[in-house]
C-alpha cells in the first residue's frame, strides 16, 4: 500500500522555467510533510518541510503548497537551474510523536535543461 | 565533521553469507535511523535509536537483520544469510537531540548491496 505516491516518474524543464513536482498522499494522519532532493551516489538531502497547519512554506527559489482536502502537495522551484536535476522525493510523517520514521514516494527525476 | 559516514560504499557478496555494514553519525547527533532503499523506489525504515536504545522497528527488518548501537555512538546492521531480495542501497540517517521526522534527517551516501 504506497501512502505517498509521485505519480510522475520524471520531469524536464527549460533552465530559468518553472519545475512543479507533485505528490498525492492517501492517510489522514499525516502532519508534516518533507521534500528530499537525491544526487547519484549520494544519500537524499533534505530541501524544505510543511506543516499540515499550513498551506504554503517558502524558502528561496523553493515553495511547497499543501492542499489538505486534496490530500496534495507540490514542490514548485523557480527559477530552475541545471544544477537542480536531481530526484525529488517527498516524505510524510504521521502524526503521534513517537514515531520517527519518513514514508517516502518513489521519487521523481527532474532534469532542468540549459 | 564530516556528515553522516558509511562503510563500505559498495560491497558485492554470495547468497548465503553474513554482511555487516557501520554507520557512524554527525558527533551531536543521539537519533540513528536505518533505510533501505530498492531500485524504482523511495527509501524505507528500517529502524531507529536514540542514544542506545533501539525504539522502532519496521516489519521490514526481518529475524535475519539486527541493528545495534552499542555505546550510542557508531551503529552496526548485519544481515545474516543474504538473499537476492536484500540488494538495495542501505542508508544511515541521524539528527538532533529533540529533532525527530519532522525536521529532516541528515542522512549518509549509503551501502551499496549486491547479493549475487
Amino acid at each position: 500500500d504506497q501512502q505517498v505516491k509521485q505519480n510522475s516518474p520524471s520531469l524536464s524543464v527549460q533552465e530559468g522555467r518553472i519545475s512543479i513536482l507533485n505528490c498525492d498522499y492517501t492517510n489522514s494522519m499525516f502532519d508534516y510533510f518533507l521534500w528530499y532532493k537525491k544526487y547519484p551516489a549520494e544519500g537524499p538531502t533534505f530541501l524544505i518541510s510543511i506543516s499540515s497547519i499550513k498551506d504554503k512554506n517558502e524558502d528561496g527559489r523553493f515553495t511547497v503548497f499543501l492542499n489538505k482536502s486534496a490530500k496534495h502537495l507540490s514542490l514548485h522551484i523557480v527559477p530552475s537551474q541545471p544544477g537542480d536535476s536531481a530526484v525529488y522525493f517527498c516524505a510524510a510523517n504521521r502524526r503521534g510523536g513517537a514515531t520517527n520514521k519518513l514514508i517516502f514516494g518513489t521519487g521523481t527525476l527532474l532534469a532542468v535543461q540549459p | 565533521d564530516t556528515g553522516v559516514s558509511q562503510d563500505p560504499r559498495h560491497k558485492i557478496t554470495k547468497r548465503g553469507q553474513n554482511v555487516t555494514f557501520r554507520c557512524d553519525p554527525i558527533s551531536e547527533h543521539n537519533r540513528l535511523y536505518w533505510y533501505r532503499q530498492t531500485l524504482g523506489q523511495g527509501p524505507e525504515f528500517l529502524t531507529y535509536f536514540q542514544n542506545e536504545a533501539q525504539l522502532e522497528k519496521s516489519r521490514l527488518l526481518s529475524d535475519r537483520f539486527s541493528a545495534e548501537r552499542p555505546k550510542g555512538s557508531f551503529s552496526t546492521l548485519e544481515i545474516q544469510r543474504t538473499e537476492q531480495g536484500d540488494s538495495a542501497m542501505y542508508l544511515c540517517a541521524s539528527s538532533l537531540p529533540g529533532q525527530g521526522a519532522n525536521y529532516g534527517y541528515t542522512f549518509g551516501s549509503g551501502t551499496r548491496l549486491t547479493v549475487v
